[in-house]
């Protein structure tokens, strides 16, 4: 079962406009963390936010988490064609193992 | 330093075969995790160690799926009697272990991309 939820499910826009995705999760959490993935392939480990945390910053990235309504959302800033990419958030519910959503398909148009 | 690293990248094997997947994580990680990811969907989890012992393998779908980590490093994920619906995106990741409980970032290895014909 997937404990989280990415909404949109696929977004496009335009290069050097600004990407939100949003994660939504069902139970406590000691940390929620973003990952992107090209092509069906490796993760890459984009940002983790703990559970005591609000808001976090990395580059162009913009993460920020609301406990009580169990959500956090995903910004990039500025984005760019090489931004293109499946966005996953995972939660850590302190069992160790991740807990990932379906992702959000980000396409940038140059 | 090196990521964590999988072989083969992909496998194509016939029903009914045996396979083994292999994951070398991210030397010192003492966490290792195994995930599945099928086409359009996000990683799902299998089976986490911590040194050499499966400490949680609750999500191994059923019998026909075995992993070892026999000297707290590399690790092999190992199915039996292949069907076609085991076809997918294996995923390996190992992190450090954070004191108190819950887990640091999550390193993923490139996956290997299994077909049963």
């Amino acid at each position: 079962s997937q404990q989280g939820e990415e909404d949109p499910q696929a977004l496009s826009i335009q290069e050097g406009e600004n990407a939100t995705m949003n994660c939504s999760y069902k139970t406590s959490i000691n940390n929620l963390q973003w990952y992107r993935q090209n092509s069906g392939r490796g993760l890459v480990h984009l940002i983790l936010i703990r559970s005591n945390e609000r808001e976090k910053h990395s580059g162009r990235l913009r993460v920020t988490l609301d406990t009580s309504k169990k959500s956090s959302s995903l910004l990039i800033t500025a984005s760019r064609a090489a931004d293109t990419a499946s966005y996953f958030c995972a939660t850590d519910t302190g069992r160790r193992a991740l807990t990932f959503g379906s992702g959000t398909r980000l396409q940038v148009q140059p | 330093g090196a990521g964590v690293s999988q072989t083969p990248s992909n496998k194509v094997t016939e029903k009914g075969k045996y396979v083994e997947l292999r994951c070398d994580p991210i030397s010192g990680h003492t966490a290792l995790y195994w995930y599945r990811q099928s086409l359009g969907q996000g990683p799902e989890f299998l089976i986490y160690f911590q040194g050499t012992g499966a400490a949680d393998d609750s999500g191994l779908p059923n019998d026909r799926f075995f992993a070892v980590r026999p000297e707290g490093s590399v690790s092999t994920l190992k199915i039996q009697r292949t069907e076609r619906g085991d076809s997918a995106v294996y995923l390996c990741a190992s992190s450090e272990l954070l004191a108190g409980g819950g887990t640091d970032t999550q390193y993923f290895g490139p996956g290997t991309r299994l077909t049963v014909l």
